[in-house]
């Protein structure tokens, strides 16, 4: 299945961080979301074969990047309070949301 | 713009009581829609999508495009039913899910 790595994680303000995932097998698109406390998970951004191919409404200090090798990473730079979130990967068969997705458990940061 | 309301935070009902998710869209294409779930101290997946018009655990949702609605329904409710329930929504060709705030169902013996 999807893993990801760490499970948690705290930051400070300002700092820089690195989220990892690890797809299923065989998948070749990996999308990225945010879930912060009470919401529904948020998009991110996705990669399909290894380029982004879509993005939502997340500033460009949130970028990404997903090797050959089934993994991906996400980086969050110049780190805000409101970055404070449970941070999911899901990869998928196919690119698009119409494809099941298979989540991970995700990463919960903390940003003091 | 692509949106998905699902208007109950919490909703509680008792073993063998019909128990029905609300789920409001809007989206100006073609839309897709889903139910994910997400059992206690289990991950996020998916329940059912609209296309498939299959019934999963006894879950049934239907598409109702003139009123922009795809309600998730049960007829007889178990507890193990109870968890966090959550209507996405994509376009055909569209690379983003979008997300409700979710429902947390109850199941009350």
């Amino acid at each position: 299945g999807v893993t990801q790595s760490p499970t948690h994680l705290i930051k400070t303000r300002g700092q820089q961080v690195t989220l990892r995932c690890s797809s299923q097998s065989g998948h070749n698109t990996v999308s990225w979301y945010q879930q912060a406390l009470g919401q529904g998970p948020q998009f991110i951004f996705q990669y399909y074969r290894e380029e982004e191919n879509g993005r939502g409404n997340f500033p460009p200090r949130f970028s990404g990047l997903q090797f050959p090798n089934d993994s991906s990473e996400l980086n969050v730079n110049a780190l805000e309070l409101d970055d404070s979130a449970l941070y999911l990967c899901a990869s998928s068969l196919g690119s698009g949301g119409s494809y099941e997705q298979y989540f991970g458990p995700g990463t919960r940061l903390t940003v003091t | 713009a692509q949106r998905v309301t699902q208007p109950e935070k919490l909703l509680s009902v008792f073993k063998g009581a019909p128990v029905e998710l609300k789920c409001n869209y809007s989206y100006s294409g073609s839309p897709e829609l889903f139910w994910y779930v997400q059992y206690s101290r289990q991950r996020l997946q998916l329940l059912l999508r609209h296309i498939s018009r299959e019934s999963i655990k006894g879950f049934t949702a239907d598409l109702n495009k003139g009123e922009t609605s795809f309600h998730l329904k049960k007829p007889f409710a178990q507890e193990e039913d109870s968890a966090m329930y959550y209507c996405a929504l994509s376009g055909r060709d569209d690379y983003k899910l979008s997300f409700g705030a979710g429902t947390t169902v109850t199941v009350r013996a």
